[in-house]
Formats: C-alpha cells, structure tokens, sequence
C-alpha cells in the first residue's frame, strides 16, 4: 500500500528564515500529493495539492513540487513568520482504482518559528 | 458555506461510559472519515464510508468502537465502554470525491475526549 515519511521534528526557525520540510511516498501508479496544516486547536486544512509529476503547488508562500523522480513533495517557504507555527502534514491520494477518496498521511511535523 | 460539523467539541467522561461522537459532513460530499489524534500515535483512519456504506474499518482499534452512517448528512462514532487511553481528538473528514485519484479531505473541528 502507500506510505507517506515526512522528516522528523520538531523544526525550530527565527522569523524569515528559510524553511524545508522534506516528504517522501511510496505508491503503485500516480497519487495526487498534498500538505496540509493543523493549527493549534483546530483541524486540518488544505495548504497545497499536485495532481502529477513536474505539477508546483503553491499557496501562502509555500511550495512543493511532484517530483516522479525522487518520488518527494518537499514543503518550502522562502521566508517564514510566526503565524506559520503549525503542525504540517504530508499525504498521498490512493492511485488508480477506486479510492473513494482516501488519504495516507505522514506523521506530521511541529514547525514553531520565533519572532 | 458551512464545513464539517463536529459535536461535541469537547467531552470529559469517565471510564466505562458511553460516548457518542457526532459529525454532520458537507453537504454534496460522498465520502466520511473518522480519524484519531493522539501524541504517541500521530493521525490514525479509524473507518471510512462511501454512499454511507462503511468501506474499511480496519483502523477501529476494538470491538467497544463502532462508526454508523444512516444517511448522507450524518455520522456517529460510538465507544462502549470507554477507557483512558481512549483519550484523543477525533476528526470527522469528508470528500466529494467517489472513484477517483483522490482529491481534497475537508476536516471538522474536532472532538477532544477525556476520559478519567
């Protein structure tokens, strides 16, 4: 089946800093990927999707491209700000056949960030 | 548009009684979820459904855990009797996704159950 390893954490960051959360899957065929966030006290929320390869998607100033390849979706920011202190969790669609949906998510990884 | 509604938000009970979560999915979706949160264990599936028909339940930890779906805009996770180690977040998802690749799961707020 499909599995889903994101890098461990907890990732500490200062205010505009740089940031790289690395997530690897494996899969049969092609699964759409995500992230998504979880800030405190609330539940998870869409930041960002690829349906194929090469495909970059984006929101809030994050990133992850569908690399085939590597098979990874590695999250980036460019420069992060406290209100990105957040639990982010990668996850992989269920490829081919029938899914009705369903998602194989990473363990999730706590990012705090520091003014 | 309103989300997945979960209730209650927040339960504190004591061993050996019954709990009832509920979820009300978004209206259109096709597909729920129920999904735990614990530290020590990360996001576990727990059961999900298609058309209200369970699909796998392969995640629901034991027999004092059961999930129904009795019709398209209402969902139950019921634990009898409840423990300590029970204690978690449950997640209520729903998707509009059927027989697909996959696509967006949209989370609920979440039930925080304490059990003494």
């Amino acid at each position: 089946g499909n599995s889903v390893t994101q890098m461990e954490g907890p990732v500490t960051l200062s205010e505009e800093a740089f940031l790289t959360i690395n997530c690897t899957y494996t899969a049969t065929g092609y699964p759409s990927l995500f992230w998504y966030v979880q800030y405190p006290g609330e539940g998870l929320q869409l930041l960002l999707k690829a349906t194929k390869a090469d495909d970059k998607g984006s929101n809030k100033g994050f990133e992850a491209t569908y690399r085939k390849e590597t098979t990874s979706f590695h999250l980036e920011k460019g420069s992060v700000q406290v209100s990105d202190s957040a639990v982010y969790f990668c996850a992989s669609s269920n490829a081919g056949g029938t899914s009705y949906g369903k998602l194989t998510f990473g363990q999730g990884t706590i990012l705090t960030v520091h003014p | 548009d309103a989300g997945v509604i979960q209730s209650p938000r927040h339960e504190v009970t004591e061993m050996g009684q019954e709990v009832t979560l509920r979820c009300k999915p978004i209206s259109g979706h096709n597909s729920l979820f129920w999904y735990r949160q614990t530290m020590m264990r990360g996001l576990e599936l727990l059961i999900y459904f298609n058309n209200n028909v369970p699909i796998d339940d392969s995640g629901m930890p034991e027999d004092r855990f059961s999930a129904k779906m009795p019709n398209a805009s209402f969902s139950t996770l019921k634990i009898q009797p409840s423990e300590p180690r029970d204690s978690a977040v449950y997640f209520c998802a729903s998707s509009a996704t059927g027989i697909s690749r996959g696509g967006e799961l949209f989370f609920g707020e979440g039930s925080r159950l304490t059990v003494l």
